[in-house]
């Protein structure tokens, strides 16, 4: 089945703890993102990376890294998590050329 | 100003009613349009995309882009309560980046 995965999909944490949450696809896609949702907010893009070792920032990248080593993955990195951190966080990957976006089923992060 | 607006509602129909939701955007070098639907607890999935100004059907639902009043517009006809969701729009400057810009989502509530 074609799909996007995070994990995990809950996660509690405390600030300043370095965390990671991974993204993986198996449709072979180019381009994967990274999306924060927020309340009145919408989904804002952190991150996105055109092909392996292409990353860039989206419109909210402060606080967080990105890595794309293999086409596959594309995992999320807060080094030092803070409370506004706080969201529920979407990996998404697509084909170049193509307007559709496939959406994981979300991670929602607590940072206390 | 954000570059895209999106009124997030909530919207509460009747079943059967006719729908309309909207998104302004304030970027002229916007080409691509795109509405997600996003159901509670679950990741956005493309409904439909538009290229350019124009209309486009599929089945109850009809998107239009008027570019020249940078407006863009998702109507559902005959509603139904499995039409609740959110609604987000979305939108690109070209179809090789993968810089995707939201609206805040627009809460849909179709009561039977």
């Amino acid at each position: 089945e074609a799909q996007v995965t995070q994990n995990p999909r809950y996660l509690i944490t405390v600030t300043g703890k370095k965390l990671t949450v991974t993204c993986s696809q198996n449709m072979n896609h180019e381009y994967m993102s990274w999306y924060r949702q927020d309340p009145g907010l919408g989904l804002r893009q952190i991150y996105y990376s055109m092909n392996v070792e292409v990353t860039d920032k989206g419109d909210v990248p402060e606080g967080y890294k990105v890595s794309r080593k293999e086409k596959r993955n594309f995992p999320l990195i807060l080094e030092s998590p803070s409370p506004n951190q706080t969201s529920l966080y979407f990996c998404a990957s697509s084909k170049p050329m193509n307007t559709e976006a496939f959406f994981g089923q979300g991670t929602r992060l607590t940072v206390v | 100003q954000k570059e895209v607006e999106q009124d997030p509602g909530p919207l509460s129909v009747p079943e059967g009613a006719i729908v309309s939701l909207n998104c302004t955007y304030s970027n002229s070098a916007f080409q691509y349009f795109m509405w997600y639907r996003q159901y509670s607890r679950k990741g956005p999935e493309l409904l439909m995309y538009t290229y350019s100004s124009g209309n486009k059907e599929d089945g109850r639902f009809t998107a239009q882009v008027d570019k020249s009043s940078k407006y863009i517009s998702l109507f559902i006809r005959d509603s139904q309560p499995s039409d609740s969701a959110t609604y987000l729009c979305a939108m690109r400057y070209s179809s090789n980046t993968g810089k995707l810009i939201f609206g805040q989502g627009t809460t849909l509530q179709v009561k039977p």
